[in-house]
């Protein structure tokens, strides 16, 4: 059984550009959730997708987009680049069967650096 | 708002001592409360998700209990060895589905 990937683990990009995350959920799975962590904070909830569909969100501005495919695998897609975006980006894979009581299974994570 | 709180921020542990630390949450909409385990460079790893007022969850020499009509939970570590040493978080999840960790404690065991 392979646990969740995400790619890159590590990203450079500059204001005002866009950037695509991705994240390969564990198998079996078909709920992928995404959070922002910053220094010295707690992941932040994104939104989560289910089944292709999103299924929650968090506080976050509509230039955070994110897609979920077929295979269960999502991306993540922040437009226009901020300062502020720079974090961790954390994604999670849970199997949908209990709501939201689920046990979620979090990737690596992409560290993002906006300059 | 949601406010999730965990304290102490850190917190340093002779080998073998037990130790414990506290997650406070919003009383209302409660759903459910995960507690997480995340060490350097690695993934967070799920250690209880708790549900019922009054829950009480054990792994090994972790523990974990539940008041959801005050708003908290502790976390328990006996016997604590330096694998325990890690970043523990907790998230609560309200009946919207919104899901909000708090800022974590940091554990460190020494020998």
């Amino acid at each position: 059984e392979t646990g969740v990937t995400q790619s890159p683990t590590h990203l450079i990009k500059t204001r005002g550009q866009q950037v695509t995350l991705r994240c390969s959920s564990q198998s079996g799975h078909n709920t992928v959730s995404w959070y922002q962590q910053a220094l010295g904070q707690g992941p932040q909830f994104i939104f989560q997708y289910y089944r292709e569909e999103e299924n929650g969100r968090g506080n976050f501005p509509p230039r955070f987009s994110g897609l979920q495919f077929p295979n269960y695998s999502s991306e993540l897609n922040v437009n226009a680049l901020e300062l502020d975006d720079s974090a961790l980006y954390l994604c999670a894979s849970s199997p949908k069967g209990q709501g939201w009581i689920d046990t979620q299974y979090f990737g690596p994570g992409t560290r993002l650096t906006v300059l | 708002i949601l406010n999730v709180e965990q304290s102490p921020q850190s917190l340093h542990v002779q080998e073998g001592d037990s130790t414990n630390f506290t997650c406070s949450f919003p009383s209302s909409n409660f759903y459910a409360l995960h507690w997480y385990r995340w060490e350097t460079a690695k993934s967070p790893e799920a250690l209880f998700v708790m549900t019922l007022n009054g829950d009480e969850k054990k792994k090994g020499r972790i523990s974990a209990t539940l008041n959801t009509k005050e708003g908290y939970s502790y976390l328990y570590i006996k016997g604590s060895q330096p694998e325990d040493s890690a970043t523990y978080l907790c998230a609560f999840r309200d009946s919207w589905g919104k899901f909000q960790f708090g800022a974590g404690t940091q554990v460190v065991v020494t020998p």
